[in-house]
């Protein structure tokens, strides 16, 4: 079972440049989101999708891009790439948005000089 | 602005001791508390709470979750070197973001042999 997966798992950037970061699902899951962890921070909601052409912003959503075009499949876009956006960022999904337990990636390491 | 505080920040126990894991909140519109342990990577589900006063436990772990008052704790029995790890604990709010999770900074357990 895949679950949800992410890639890359590590990536460096110099500053204005631009990525994307992938994330896909193969639990039919309705709901998921994108969240960024920094040290002391704690799991910060960036970007969330409720369904295929819904996408809404999370509490840290500037510099940041999503679209949902599947179900399977929610993106996350760095336009250009500031060095505050060094992170670890972990996709999560759940089967609909009320239903609490959210299933997350391996998280992706990002630095960006 | 809904918020979720726990503590302590870090903690160091040896080999058998007891800990608890205290997570408070403040939100608008509640509608279930989880707790996940993060190792390494992804963070990973342990239980999820919705009635106030009903015990939830799986092995040496249990939780319970207190409307009243705010607050749920995570004890954990006997620890063991396996349990050193961050402890999350998160809110699922309802209203106008609906479904989304807001996080706590963690408690970072220690378990010395």
């Amino acid at each position: 079972n895949a679950g949800v997966t992410q890639t890359p798992k590590f990536q460096v950037l110099k500053t204005g440049q631009s990525m994307t970061l992938q994330c896909a699902q193969d639990m039919n899951h309705e709901y998921m989101s994108w969240y960024r962890q920094d040290p002391g921070m704690g799991l910060r909601l960036i970007h969330y999708s409720v369904g295929a052409g819904i996408t809404d912003q999370g509490e840290v959503p500037n510099g940041y891009n999503v679209s949902r075009s599947t179900t399977e499949d929610f993106p996350l876009r760095l336009l250009s790439a500031a060095p505050s956006q060094t992170s670890v960022y972990f996709c999560a999904s759940k089967r609909r948005r009320n239903t609490g337990e959210l299933f997350f990636g391996e998280g992706s390491r990002l630095t960006v000089l | 602005e809904d918020k979720v505080v726990q503590s302590p920040l870090s903690l160091v126990v040896h080999e058998g001791d007891t800990v608890t894991l205290n997570c408070s909140y403040e939100v608008t519109n509640f509608r279930s508390l989880l707790w996940y342990k993060q190792e390494k990577k992804a963070p990973t589900f342990l239980f999820m709470l919705t009635s106030s006063g009903i015990e939830k436990k799986s092995g040496r772990l249990s939780s319970i979750l207190d409307k009243k008052e705010l607050f749920s704790i995570l004890n954990i029995t006997a620890t063991q070197t396996g349990d050193s790890a961050v402890y999350l604990c998160a809110v699922e709010v309802g209203g106008g973001s609906q479904g989304n999770l807001i996080f706590g900074k963690g408690t970072k357990l220690s378990v010395k042999p």
